[in-house]
């Protein structure tokens, strides 16, 4: 059984470029989350998705921001015109349709934008 | 709204030494608690867990007890080792319907020296 991936795990962009990374839950997992980590805090919730239903938005996630899961299994995370803000840890998780709903998180993507 | 409070790092520890991290929390109902560890490099793997008031979670020799008087899970071992050298987090879930996303504390970050 493996882990939940993400692709790149380090990402050097240019303000204003797009970017777009890949997460690969565990495969039986139908629920798939989006977290956003700064230096010395602890995770912040983006958005979250049952199969390929997009079912919560945090405020967090400004236009510029999409993500997607079109076949609900592998998602995308989608930053346009990235900012230097925008510089985080960026991490995916996922979890069963079943309670307590632990959910397992990838490795994440170091994102720099300079 | 819901939020995770934990003692604030670093922390240091000699080898065998005992660890208490405390966290408190503030949240409507009755949410399930979690401790995360992220070891350097590393994605946040799932430490323990509890889902209701005096349930205790355990593993890996570490232990949290859900005190719902207290709105505390504060997590214990009793001997600390040098491969414990980690960042923790303590984070929650909402009960009720629709409520998925993990609240973070902002993690203690735990050095055990030899």
């Amino acid at each position: 059984d493996t882990g939940v991936s993400q692709n790149p795990r380090h990402k050097i962009t240019k303000r204003g470029q797009n970017v777009t990374f890949r997460c690969d839950p565990i495969s039986e997992h139908n629920r798939l989350y989006w977290y956003r980590q700064t230096l010395g805090q602890g995770p912040e919730f983006l958005t979250y998705f049952q199969n390929e239903a997009q079912l919560e938005k945090s405020r967090l996630l400004s236009d510029r921001f999409s993500a997607e899961r079109p076949k609900g299994s592998f998602s995308t995370l989608e930053i346009q015109r990235t900012e230097q803000g925008d510089s985080a840890m960026y991490l995916c998780a996922s979890s069963l349709d079943l309670y307590p709903y632990e959910q397992y998180f990838g490795p994440g993507t170091r994102l720099t934008v300079t | 709204g819901d939020s995770v409070t934990q003692m604030e790092g670093p922390v240091t520890l000699s080898e065998e030494a005992f660890l208490t991290i405390n966290c408190t929390y503030t949240a409507t109902g009755y949410p399930s608690l979690f401790w995360y560890v992220q070891y350097p490099g590393e994605g946040l793997q799932l430490l323990l867990k509890a889902t209701k008031a005096d349930d205790k979670g355990s593993n890996k020799g570490f232990e949290a007890t859900y005190r719902k008087e207290t709105t505390s899970f504060h997590l214990e071992k009793g001997s600390v080792q040098v491969s414990d050298s980690a960042v923790y987090f303590c984070a929650l879930r909402l009960s009720g319907a629709g409520s998925y996303q993990l609240t973070f504390g902002k993690g203690t970050k735990l050095s055990v020296i030899p």
